[in-house]
């Protein structure tokens, strides 16, 4: 069966400093690969989405990038957290099939920034 | 520009009642339409999905309609109990083919 892992669980970082948040798959391959924040009070905002490695679009310009440097990783970073990246960051996958199908969460990081 | 709205924000309803939830959406013409229960601190979890050509989808106690003239659809938990609170999301195909999810509503069951 397949398993998607997140970590840190969560982290509290000052503005400024660099972010590095992971998301690996396991039990499936070539997945497509998502990253979401969710902040409190709104819905679900896509950040990127990855149709394979190398691959990254992004959905909302921002301080936040991602990468895929391996088929079943996905990682979000950051050179310098500002106050508004505070949320809860949400990994996803889904079959290959496209972009558009029933997708799978990750556990998601809580990230504070202070 | 597109929309999807789930109108009611909370949702409070007694034990063993039928809890409705309710999504709206404009300027799309999904395929299909999906639904996915969030508990506080964790990741949404897959439901249900309903495609166009078809009214009405059940799963144990759960039941999802979708009137594709109306642009809504009905999310249905009969003989609801206080483990059904939660946080449920519906989800359409966007314009770009990605999946884009409404705010929620928290559905909270009283004993």
């Amino acid at each position: 069966s397949q398993t998607i892992h997140q970590w840190p669980a969560t982290l509290v970082q000052p503005v400024g400093s660099p972010l590095s948040l992971e998301c690996t798959v396991e039990g499936t391959s070539n997945p497509n690969l998502y990253w979401y924040r969710q902040a409190a009070g709104r819905g679900l905002q896509l950040l990127f989405y990855s149709v394979g490695i190398g691959q990254i679009s992004s959905e909302v310009p921002q301080n936040l990038s991602a990468s895929r440097p391996q088929d079943r990783q996905f990682i979000l970073s950051s050179k310098k957290l500002l106050l508004s990246d505070s949320g809860f960051y949400l990994c996803a996958w889904s079959p290959q099939q496209g972009v558009g199908e029933t997708q799978y969460f990750g556990p998601g990081t809580r990230l504070l920034v202070l | 520009s597109q929309k999807i709205e789930q109108n009611s924000e909370a949702l409070n309803i007694q034990e063993g009642k039928t809890a409705t939830l309710t999504c709206n959406y404009t300027n799309y013409s999904p395929a299909y339409l999906q639904w996915y229960r969030q508990d506080p601190g964790r990741g949404p979890v897959f439901l249900l999905l309903i495609r166009e050509n078809e009214k009405e989808k059940r799963k144990e106690r759960l039941k999802v309609t979708f009137d594709t003239t109306l642009k809504q659809s009905l999310f249905h938990i009969t003989a609801s109990q206080p483990a059904d609170s939660a946080t449920y999301l519906c989800a359409l195909i966007g314009s770009q083919g990605n999946l884009i999810f409404g705010k929620g509503t928290k559905l909270s069951v009283k004993p």
